[in-house]
């Protein structure tokens, strides 16, 4: 059984760091693409990166570049996702999934909430 | 606002059928298959329709997609209470680097 389960989030001050993390299990995870995707607090899906098999692509939605990174540890099953100089509107649900253009899977996400 | 275009909500009875719409345009839509995710209440999303208008093992055939140029629909018959939730309809679009880009989402109501 396909298992993701996101880790990592909590209260942080405008301007601070957090580092997300989403461990895989259940699945080949080196053989897949996998993305991060939020959902602000009664707002609806948004794409935030996503990760080739090998981690030689990353791609990010335009209003995170520069200040989130994501990676990951094939050895270790884990997909990472730093996140430095957060705003409020960062605050949201973060989702680990699956795949790239099709998420198959999905975790239960992990809150994250950007206030002083 | 988002790239793909969804009706904020949506209801029906049970055993009625009811479709949900998503307009997008010719670099995603139009050049790439849809997907449907369901989010039932307090949960993660679920992936329910893949590719236009596949079903993973499992979604019951009451839910179909279906897609036509720069728009797509997903279809619920035999409406049940337990189909109440949010839906999103999601796409490559190649236009953004890399990027996927999702609907706002549809609120579905079994009245």
């Amino acid at each position: 059984e396909v298992q993701l389960v996101e880790s990592g989030g909590g209260l942080v001050q405008p301007g601070g760091s957090l580092r997300l993390s989403c461990a895989a299990s259940g699945f080949t995870f080196s053989s897949y693409w996998m993305s991060w995707v939020r959902q602000a607090p009664g707002k609806g899906l948004e794409w935030v990166a996503n990760i080739k098999q090998d981690g030689s692509e990353k791609y990010y939605v335009d209003s995170v570049k520069g200040r989130f990174t994501i990676s990951r540890d094939n050895a270790k099953n884990s997909l990472s996702l730093q996140m430095n100089s957060l705003r409020a509107e960062d605050t949201a649900v973060y989702y680990c999934a699956r795949g790239q253009t099709t998420m198959t899977n999905w975790g239960q996400g992990t809150l994250v909430t950007v206030s002083s | 606002q988002s790239v793909l275009t969804q009706p904020p909500s949506a209801s029906g009875t049970p055993g009625q059928r009811v479709t949900i719409s998503c307009s997008g345009s010719s670099s995603n839509i139009g050049s790439n298959t849809v997907n449907w995710y369901q989010q039932l209440p307090g949960t993660a999303p679920k992936l329910l329709i893949y590719s236009n208008n596949q079903r993973p093992s499992g979604v019951p055939d009451r839910f179909s997609g279906s897609k036509s140029g720069t728009s797509a629909s997903l279809a619920i018959s035999g409406l049940q209470s337990e189909d109440e939730a949010d839906y999103y309809c999601a796409a490559w679009d190649d236009s953004l680097n890399g990027h996927v880009v999702f609907g706002g989402g549809t609120k579905l109501t079994v009245l």
